[in-house]
């Protein structure tokens, strides 16, 4: 089955720098790429997404690049802010509209003012 | 609209008790499922309903969880008896039949077995 993987486990940035996280994965057969946001307490929220007909999709301060033949996948937060902080988790999917998704271990960023 | 519901969310029973975990998903999603995150692990996934049938529970740890989804709306999920490594936060997410779209997470039930 699907395996994820995610780099790294916490990450420490100063406000205004950029923050990268980076997964893998390991069924060439998954085809959408969700980016999953969870602030203390508060429920996971998708944040961005991708599908593997496209290489890279932005969104304000966010971006998603995709390398489908290397099987990994990266998110990247620029200018970050406090408000940014939470945990980050990527995952995958064979997305025929009722596939599971499986997740990687999720990223604690912290941006410190 | 509301968004998925859970509850309660959180729980702290004694190792050999019961307890039943219940997701309210966004109205009109027939997809429903449950997912699982112990300690600092990834979110694991533990199964899924179309409308009130399992469509897949590959995911369930063991005999001790029993997942229902009665009348295709609301889902509970009981574990019995509870076992100390059954501690974790479980998630529920719903989305709509059909298409590519989002799939939405409750705020989770946070289980603690001592």
């Amino acid at each position: 089955g699907e395996n994820v993987e995610q780099h790294p486990s916490t990450l420490s940035v100063q406000e205004g720098d950029s923050a990268v996280i980076k997964c893998t994965y390991s069924d060439s057969a998954s085809n959408y790429f969700p980016w999953y946001k969870q602030e203390l307490g508060k429920r996971p929220q998708l944040i961005i997404d991708i599908r593997s007909n496209v290489g890279e999709k932005k969104d304000q301060r966010i971006a998603v690049t995709l390398n489908k033949t290397a099987k990994h996948f990266s998110l990247h937060i620029t200018e970050t802010q406090p408000e940014d902080s939470a945990v980050y988790f990527c995952a995958a999917s064979k997305d025929t509209g009722f596939q599971k998704l499986v997740f990687g271990t999720g990223t604690r960023l912290l941006v410190s003012p | 609209e509301a968004g998925v519901t859970q509850f309660p969310s959180h729980s702290v029973i004694e190792k050999g008790q019961t307890v039943t975990l219940r997701c309210d998903p966004i109205s009109g999603h027939d997809n429903l499922y449950w997912y699982r995150r112990v300690m600092g692990k990834e979110i694991k996934f533990l199964l899924h309903f179309v409308k009130e049938s399992k469509q897949d529970e590959s995911g369930m740890p063991n005999n001790r969880f029993l997942a229902e989804r009665t009348g295709g709306t609301y889902s509970t999920l009981k574990v019995q008896p509870a076992e100390l490594e059954d501690s974790g936060v479980y998630f529920c997410a719903s989305k709509p039949l059909g298409g590519n779209t989002e799939a939405f997470f409750g705020q989770g039930t946070r289980l603690t077995v001592v």
